[in-house]
């Protein structure tokens, strides 16, 4: 069973378009993360929700936009997508806002031409 | 603000060799200090930990000391196997719960 799975895997786009990434986790964990890692391998975080409410919100376009429908869900929607959107997004999720551990996803590999 | 700093890769080492990733950081207040390790087509995981200053974080033959005096966190290994290719992450967590991340080094082991 796997722990914290996202879709698509891969993802090749046209700039403008509007995509979405799915997430899910089955740890029965509180707290879910939106990471970005860009091509000099950098990752940063994006979006923190704990129980389906934001609690981290880091610098990121408005045309990023998180979704939680429950605990077990965190979705990253991308309006009108642009050539510097194209990197490598990783879900992940912890027991609470406060655990140390963080399980994270495969990772979906954003290419936006 | 907090940043985390280590060695550029990529490493290429023969097997049964000694393995250091340096990491150094700079962090206010007091961080936890994480070692990931990023395998091959998988998510990140995490591999050991250290929370205090003189904590060891171990995990797998992995080692880690956590030297508030040089701000470090080291990643050592004493004999590498060809199952250790990844990349590897070093990462602090301060303050806030959000991790800050290193840009991760990639160990490649040739038998």
């Amino acid at each position: 069973d796997t722990a914290v799975s996202q879709t698509p895997k891969y993802l090749v786009t046209q700039m403008g378009n509007d995509k979405s990434i799915k997430c899910e986790q089955n740890l029965g964990h509180d707290t879910m993360y939106w990471y970005k890692q860009d091509s000099k391998k950098f990752l940063k975080i994006m979006f923190s929700y704990n129980n389906k409410e934001l609690i981290i919100n880091e610098t990121v376009p408005n045309r990023f936009s998180p979704k939680s429908p429950d605990k077990a869900h965190l979705n990253l929607h991308i309006n009108s997508l642009e050539l510097g959107d194209s990197a490598v997004y990783f879900c992940a999720s912890s027991q609470d806002s406060a655990a140390y551990e963080q399980y994270f996803g495969p990772g979906t590999r954003l290419t936006v031409t | 603000g907090n940043s985390v700093t280590q060695m550029e890769g990529p490493v290429t080492l023969s097997e049964e060799a000694f393995l250091t990733i340096n990491c150094t950081y700079t962090a206010t207040g007091y961080p936890s200090l994480f070692w990931y390790v990023q395998y091959p087509g998988e998510g990140l995981q995490l591999l050991l930990k250290a929370t205090k200053a003189d904590d060891k974080g171990s995990n797998k033959g992995f080692e880690a000391t956590y030297r508030k005096e040089t701000t470090s966190f080291h990643l050592e290994k004493g004999s590498v196997q060809v199952s250790d290719s990844a990349v590897y992450f070093c990462a602090l967590r301060a303050g806030s719960y959000q991790l800050t991340f290193g840009k991760g080094t990639k160990l490649s082991v040739i038998p």
